[in-house]
């Protein structure tokens, strides 16, 4: 159980242009998602974390406007790249959780999207 | 400010045993989670803590340590697999993780 996926695994796409990566929980609702970027060989850095239905909390940093997220459903959650530049190349990663604030449930990762702006 | 640190790397024998010491300093604290990364993949969970002692599943446990701020990933029976990095990541009072940078763990035969 926990299965979350991520579309696509992998995409290439030219400077300018905007990209969609979606992120799914198959076998359970997930109130909560989180996005994560990371650089070869650093460690994850959060993004954003969003809760169905309403609007994503960004860290500090990160462009709202350029990495919009839009968190639908209990289910779906989509990350996209506006405008995509040679330096958004990173390895995203969206994550859910089984239970939003109270309880301190695991995090379930999804395989990741390496994305490759040319 | 909120901290994770665990060392870069670390090398050890196939069949030996490894500890991966981590210390975090998290406003609140909910757990303390170790996740196993391998090279191009996404993290999976190995480890919750949130009581002080020691967690074992299998050949890996885990220990913490909350008066000293202070966990630790103990792998035995070590495979050439478990080559892979190894991340410590505290959760704060929201509920949110903090991620340490991790700890590249390199088997040699």
């Amino acid at each position: 159980g926990a299965v979350v996926s991520q579309h696509p695994s992998w995409v290439i796409c030219k400077s300018g242009t905007s990209v969609k990566i979606e992120c799914r929980s198959l076998d359970f609702q997930a109130t909560t998602m989180f996005w994560y970027r990371q650089f070869p060989k650093q460690s994850l850095m959060l993004m954003a974390t969003s809760n169905e239905g309403s609007k994503a909390t960004y860290e500090q940093g990160v462009e709202k406007d350029k990495f919009l997220i839009n968190h639908a459903s209990l289910t779906l959650s989509t990350l996209t790249v506006t405008s995509a530049h040679p330096e958004d190349s990173s390895f995203y990663i969206c994550s859910a959780s089984l239970v939003a604030g109270s309880f301190s449930y695991e995090q379930y990762f999804g395989p990741g999207t390496r994305l490759t702006v040319t | 400010g909120q901290n994770i640190d665990q060392p870069t790397e670390m090398t050890a024998t196939e069949g030996a045993i490894v500890q991966i010491n981590c210390t975090y300093q998290t406003s609140g604290f909910n757990g303390l989670f170790w996740y196993q990364q391998h090279a191009g993949e996404a993290p999976t969970f190995l480890s919750y803590n949130v009581l002080d002692g020691l967690e074992e599943k299998g050949r890996f446990s885990s220990f913490l340590s909350r008066s000293k701020g202070y966990s630790y990933l103990l792998l035995k029976e070590l495979q050439m697999k478990d080559s892979a990095s190894y991340l410590c990541a505290g959760m704060d009072s929201n509920y949110q993780l903090i991620w340490g940078a991790g700890t590249k763990l390199i088997i040699k035969p």
